[in-house]
């Protein structure tokens, strides 16, 4: 069983578009993160859910919305897609005591 | 200028050679991470340090609070090491902010 997966793997959409990247993880975490890595290979924190609650929403575009139903659930919802918007968008979850982190294996956004 | 900077950018060496990875920061932490990330692209949690030294088979990691500086040390190494390894900082509670990485090749 995959500890953090994130569907799909692959995405590839023109300009303007919505689109959804889903995440799930069944270690029973508590905190769910989301990480954008640009082309030259740089990550960086987007958002942080605590047990369903937001706690870290770093400068990130409103067109990009997290949404989280339950503790192992986090979405990603990002509207009227950008060519700038084009990266690998990694989800990860850790527990509570921060012992370490979990990654997904990353969606592959492109906007064309 | 990046909260964290690691060095090399780039490693190549031949099989069987010691490895060193820096990462200075300079930030306050409650946490470093060193993470590896494989050319297929997933990433993999290899230590997570608050003090001291930490070591998982051939792979080693130290971590100098007063200096604010991390190292990544792989003792003989194989093709298999080959991978960006990516050390990030936990600031805040529960954000991590993460250096550029470190390229390793590892010729056999």
């Amino acid at each position: 069983d995959t500890a953090v997966s994130q569907t799909p793997k692959y995405l590839v959409t023109q300009m303007g578009n919505d689109k959804s990247i889903k995440c799930e993880q069944n270690l029973g975490h508590d905190t769910m993160y989301w990480y954008k890595q640009d082309s030259k290979k740089f990550l960086k924190i987007m958002f942080s859910y605590n047990n369903k609650e937001l706690i870290i929403n770093e400068t990130v575009p409103n067109r990009f919305s997290p949404k989280s139903p339950d503790k192992a659930h986090l979405n990603l919802h990002i509207n009227s897609l950008e060519l700038g918007d084009s990266a690998v968008y990694f989800c990860a979850s850790s527990p509570r005591t921060e012992y370490g982190y979990t990654f997904g294996s990353g969606t592959r956004l492109t906007v064309v | 200028k990046n909260e964290v900077e690691q060095s090399p950018q780039n490693l190549t060496a031949q099989e069987g050679e010691f490895i060193t990875i820096n990462c200075s920061y300079s930030v306050g932490i409650s946490a470093l991470h060193w993470l590896q990330q494989h050319p297929g692209g997933g990433i993999v949690s290899l230590f997570m340090l608050s003090s001291g030294k930490k070591k998982h088979g051939r792979l080693i990691a130290t971590i100098n609070i007063q200096e604010k500086h991390s190292s990544l040390h792989i003792t003989a190494s194989h093709p298999r090491d080959s991978a960006v390894y990516i050390c990030a900082v936990r600031v805040g509670g529960q954000k991590l902010v993460f250096g550029q990485g470190t390229r390793l090749t590892i010729n056999p």
